[in-house]
């Protein structure tokens, strides 16, 4: 199996301020990442698809980049509803692993 | 307007058995590839399971051989037929769609939860 592994665990932040979070791949997986936001007590909701691409309807301060084994999601401007905890998973193989999550808090 | 509406999560004892069902709005659940993730208290995103539109099936190793899943294309609705379950089977259960013909997930139901306990 493909091990997901996220960094920081969990991150202080202010509004305004611009966040990166990583994600690494336990072995090569081209394209094949995708970050999803979770906000408490929701489901989990799309941001990003082949480490590039931003789903419909997100806004554009999200951005991803990476390809290989190295992933970041960027958040160029924080925003009070980006608190949340942001989870990475690779579509490159069964089982579709997730990273154990990055939880963003206000400082 | 595409929804998933999970139901079926309980309480129920080790060793059971507890059938979800994810009636699906929007879309053709036999056109679309259909996961299954669950979330245990406190932690992170664990996927279980997918059927594929032509039905294959594939399963996480914690699940395989107990966890069932299938579809009913008439009542356009996912199901996983969960069994033997255990302590560590207690989670909030997702179904998520595919984006079509791909392997990241689109649209989540909101969850049922599960509840293994004696």
């Amino acid at each position: 199996d493909i091990q997901m592994t996220q960094s920081p665990s969990s991150l202080s932040a202010s509004v305004g301020d611009r966040v990166t979070i990583t994600c690494r791949a336990s072995q090569n997986i081209i394209s094949y990442l995708n970050w999803y936001q979770q906000n408490p007590g929701k489901a989990p909701k799309l941001l990003m698809y082949s480490a590039s691409t931003l789903q419909s309807g997100v806004p554009s301060r999200f951005s991803g980049s990476g390809s290989g084994t190295d992933f970041t999601l960027t958040i160029s401007s924080l925003q009070p509803e980006d608190f949340a905890t942001y989870y990475c998973q690779q579509s490159y193989s069964i089982p579709y692993t997730f990273g154990q999550g990055t939880k963003l808090e206000i400082k | 307007e595409v929804q998933l509406v999970e139901s079926g999560g309980d309480l129920i004892q080790p060793g059971g058995s507890l059938r979800l069902s994810c009636a699906a709005s929007g879309f053709a659940v036999s056109n679309n590839y259909m996961s299954w993730v669950r979330q245990a208290p406190g932690r992170g995103l664990e996927w279980l399971s997918v059927i594929y539109s032509g039905g294959s099936t594939y399963y996480a190793d914690s699940v395989k051989g107990r966890f069932t899943i299938s579809r009913d294309n008439s009542k356009n609705t996912l199901y996983l037929q969960m069994n033997s379950l255990r302590a560590e089977d207690t989670a909030v259960y997702y179904c998520a769609r595919h984006s079509s013909g791909y392997y990241w997930f689109d649209y989540w139901g909101q969850g049922t939860l599960v509840t293994v306990s004696s």
